[in-house]
């Protein structure tokens, strides 16, 4: 079984400021995690991945994330919010075992304000 | 460019009506995905299929119909036994080989029912 909890559902952040968006996962087994971005009525767009290499990963548009198992979160920073970051961020765990289903799992979604 | 396609962006629909949103993809996936967006509720999946002429059910199934007939479309029927369409509906594909797995969206189809 797995899951995915984005502990806020809104975010409310000055331009400039640092940007933290919280996700908690659980997987049975060895999980890929994904942060995506969605602008108003957009598809979603892909910030970064985790996939079992490097903990820290790097994405686009300033943002980064760190897996840190012991924790099981995979938090979503940036150093400085521009307004063009105001979007809903979903956070999504994959279990790429066939047995589990190739199973994908989404987050309820973050909403981030940015204000001038 | 490779990517994923939905078409048409906005549609509306009188009751009773059954309407096909189309999705295409020129990325060689395996895996195809629809999901729905609504308000203040994520993403759910409505059906899914890993490989061509199958699919599987998702969470919210009922009133829904696809296909797979080619590995690059899977369109979504909304069928009348819907109670409420009226919603944002996107459309995923992804290669299920190793390390890899994310999703790639199309820009979503906006269903509206009159």
């Amino acid at each position: 079984a797995q899951s995915v909890t984005q502990l806020d559902s809104h975010v409310s952040v000055s331009e400039g400021t640092p940007v933290l968006l919280r996700c908690n996962y659980s997987s049975s087994y060895s999980p890929s995690l994904f942060w995506y971005v969605q602008h108003p009525n957009k598809g979603l767009q892909l910030l970064l991945k985790y996939t079992s290499a490097a903990t820290l990963v790097k994405g686009i548009n300033g943002f980064e994330a760190e897996f840190k198992k012991s924790e099981t979160s995979f938090h979503l920073t940036k150093p400085s919010a521009h307004m063009s970051d105001a979007a809903e961020y979903f956070c999504v765990v994959s279990s790429m075992i066939k047995a589990a289903g190739n199973k994908l799992t989404f987050g309820g979604g973050t909403r981030v304000l940015v204000k001038p | 460019d490779g990517g994923i396609t939905q078409s048409p962006k906005y549609l509306f629909r009188k009751e009773g009506q059954n309407v096909t949103l189309s999705c295409e993809q020129n990325l060689n996936h395996d895996a195809m995905y629809w999901y729905r967006q609504d308000p203040g509720q994520g993403l759910r999946l409505i059906y899914y299929s890993q490989i061509v002429n199958d699919f599987q059910k998702g969470d919210i199934a009922e009133g829904y119909s696809v296909s797979r007939e080619k590995k690059e479309s899977f369109p979504l029927t909304v069928t009348s036994a819907q109670k409420n369409p009226t919603a944002f509906y996107l459309c995923a594909s992804r290669s299920l080989s190793p390390n890899t797995g994310e999703l790639f969206f199309g820009e979503g189809s906006r269903l509206t029912v009159l």
